[in-house]
């Protein structure tokens, strides 16, 4: 299995709700990424899990929360966001920094992302 | 803090014609420079990649060079193709916390006229 795959494909969600991303590979990879992108943008890193732990938080609101439940599974949990949180939410993964001897090892591979539409 | 600068923000060509992108980046710890393709309603998809200690890669039509020293990289597209048409983001790669952080260039939307 070479891919990252996201659910749900679509969200539409009220201010006041409380929803759940979800990310799953099966590539063996030890790291892990949530982004989010607005449109005509670059991807924007949000978090970063490594072997399991967060490694990097780019000062994103608490109204975000991910969870890694294991080393395939990877969540982003929402609650209160905002209608400007629109966007299309990526996770990608990669082999993980312990392997960056090996070849290939910096590869990030992204999901199809959850389009994500706060109203 | 780390930046990426892309150039140009839109490029059109002819079907058949060259298309080259550059970036430039700031971090001189950076190591490795990867390039995704992103159509429209999809994913970011990796195209091709370079590390810092390597001057140039070449996959079938697409190559991408590297000059350490001005810290800048470039994509050249040969014989370009309708299908080639997307967004292409260039990225600089660091090791930070124990962890890889990425740092993408704006975008060059390529349109290619038949």
């Amino acid at each position: 299995d070479t891919e990252v795959t996201q659910t749900p494909k679509h969200l539409v969600m009220g201010m006041t709700n409380k929803k759940s991303l979800k990310c799953e590979q099966h590539m063996g990879h030890r790291a892990m990424y949530w982004y989010k992108q607005k449109a005509k943008k670059p991807p924007e890193l949000m978090f970063v899990y490594s072997y399991e732990k967060l490694s990097i938080n780019e000062s994103v609101p608490s109204r975000f929360s991910p969870e890694c439940p294991n080393s395939s599974l990877l969540n982003l949990h929402l609650h209160a966001l905002q209608p400007e949180d629109s966007a299309l939410y990526l996770c990608a993964s990669s082999q993980g920094l312990l392997r960056s001897g090996v070849r290939g090892a910096y590869e990030q591979y992204f999901g199809p992302g959850t389009r994500l539409t706060v109203t | 803090g780390e930046n990426v600068e892309q150039h140009p923000s839109t490029l059109s060509v002819q079907e058949g014609d060259s298309a080259v992108i550059k970036c430039t980046y700031s971090d001189s710890a950076s190591n490795y420079f990867p390039w995704y393709k992103q159509e429209l309603g999809k994913r970011p998809q990796l195209i091709i990649d370079i590390r810092s200690n390597v001057g140039e890669k070449k996959d079938q039509r697409i190559a991408v060079t590297l000059n350490k020293t001005a810290k800048h990289f470039s994509l050249h597209i040969t014989e370009t193709q309708p299908e080639d048409s997307a967004v292409y983001f260039c990225a600089a790669h660091r090791p930070i916390q124990g962890a890889q952080k990425l740092v993408f260039g704006q975008g060059t939307r390529l349109t290619i006229n038949p």
